[in-house]
C-alpha cells in the first residue's frame, strides 16, 4: 500500500514570506497527486492536482506544486503568503489503478500578520 | 465547483444510541462516495467506499456492523454509527467522486464534516 509523508507538522510564517511544504510518497507505480487545504471551520478544498503532463502544476490562490518523479515528491509552494492562508494543508495520493485517496498527516500553516 | 453537504454538522448523543449522518452531492450525481474519520491533529482515515445501489466496501479494521453505510441514490449516502460509544467520538467527513467518464482516477469533493460527541 502507498503511504504519504509530510515533513512539517506546523509552520509559522510572517505575511509576504515564501512557503514550501514537503510531501513524499512511497509507491512503486504511477500515481496521481493532490493538495487539499482546510481553512479553520471549513471543509477540505482542492488546491491543485497532478495527473500527467507538465510536472509544475498551478492551482488556486497562487499555489503551485512540482512533481519530481525521481524523488517521489510533490512539494507545495507559494511565493508570498497572506494571513488568509492560515490553514491545514494535506497532500494526497492515488495510484492510477485505484480510486482511494491516501492522505499525509497534514501541515498546519500559521501566517502572522 | 461540486458541492457536498453533510447533516448534521454537530451531534451529541448518549452512549448506546445510534446516530445517522447524511452526505449529499448538491449539484451533481456521485456514483461513489467515501467516508473518512479524522482524529485531532491527524490525517483523514478512509473508513469505507459507498457505491450507489451496492454494498459498501469497508477498509481493514472498520466494523461494518457498527458503521452502517447506505447509498440509496446518486446524491445521498448515509453513515449510521450504531450503539455509539465515547471512543466513536470523532470528526466524520464524506466525499463524493466526480468523474468525467474517461479516466478511472478523478477528483473527490469533500463535505464540511460532522462532529460526533458520544457522552
Amino acid at each position: 500500500a502507498q503511504s504519504v509523508s509530510q515533513h512539517n507538522h506546523h509552520v509559522i510564517l510572517s505575511e509576504a514570506a515564501s512557503l514550501e511544504l514537503g510531501c513524499n510518497y512511497s509507491y512503486g507505480g504511477t500515481v496521481n497527486l493532490f493538495w487539499y487545504v482546510q481553512y479553520p471551520g471549513q471543509h477540505l478544498q482542492l488546491l491543485l492536482k497532478y495527473f500527467s503532463g507538465d510536472p509544475l502544476v498551478k492551482g488556486i490562490k497562487g499555489f503551485e506544486a512540482e512533481f519530481i518523479k525521481s524523488k517521489f515528491s510533490f512539494n507545495l509552494r507559494k511565493p508570498s503568503v497572506q494571513w488568509s492562508d492560515t490553514a491545514e494543508y494535506f497532500c494526497a495520493v492515488i495510484p492510477t489503478n485505484d480510486y482511494k485517496l491516501s492522505f499525509g498527516a497534514g501541515t498546519t500553516v500559521t501566517v502572522r500578520a | 465547483g461540486a458541492v457536498v453537504s453533510q447533516h448534521p454538522s454537530r451531534v451529541i448523543c448518549k452512549s448506546g444510541t445510534s446516530v445517522k449522518i447524511e452526505c449529499r452531492s448538491l449539484d451533481f450525481q456521485a456514483t461513489t462516495m467515501f467516508w473518512y474519520r479524522q482524529f485531532p491533529k491527524k490525517s483523514l482515515m478512509l473508513m469505507a467506499t459507498s457505491n450507489e445501489g451496492s454494498k459498501a466496501t469497508y477498509e481493514q479494521g472498520v466494523e461494518k456492523d457498527k458503521f452502517l453505510i447506505n447509498h440509496a441514490s446518486l446524491t445521498l449516502s448515509t453513515l449510521t454509527v450504531t450503539s455509539a460509544h465515547p471512543e466513536d467520538s470523532s470528526f466524520y467527513i464524506c466525499s463524493a467522486r466526480v468523474g468525467d467518464g474517461r479516466a478511472l482516477v478523478d477528483t473527490q469533493y469533500f463535505g464540511p464534516g460532522t462532529r460526533l460527541t458520544v457522552l
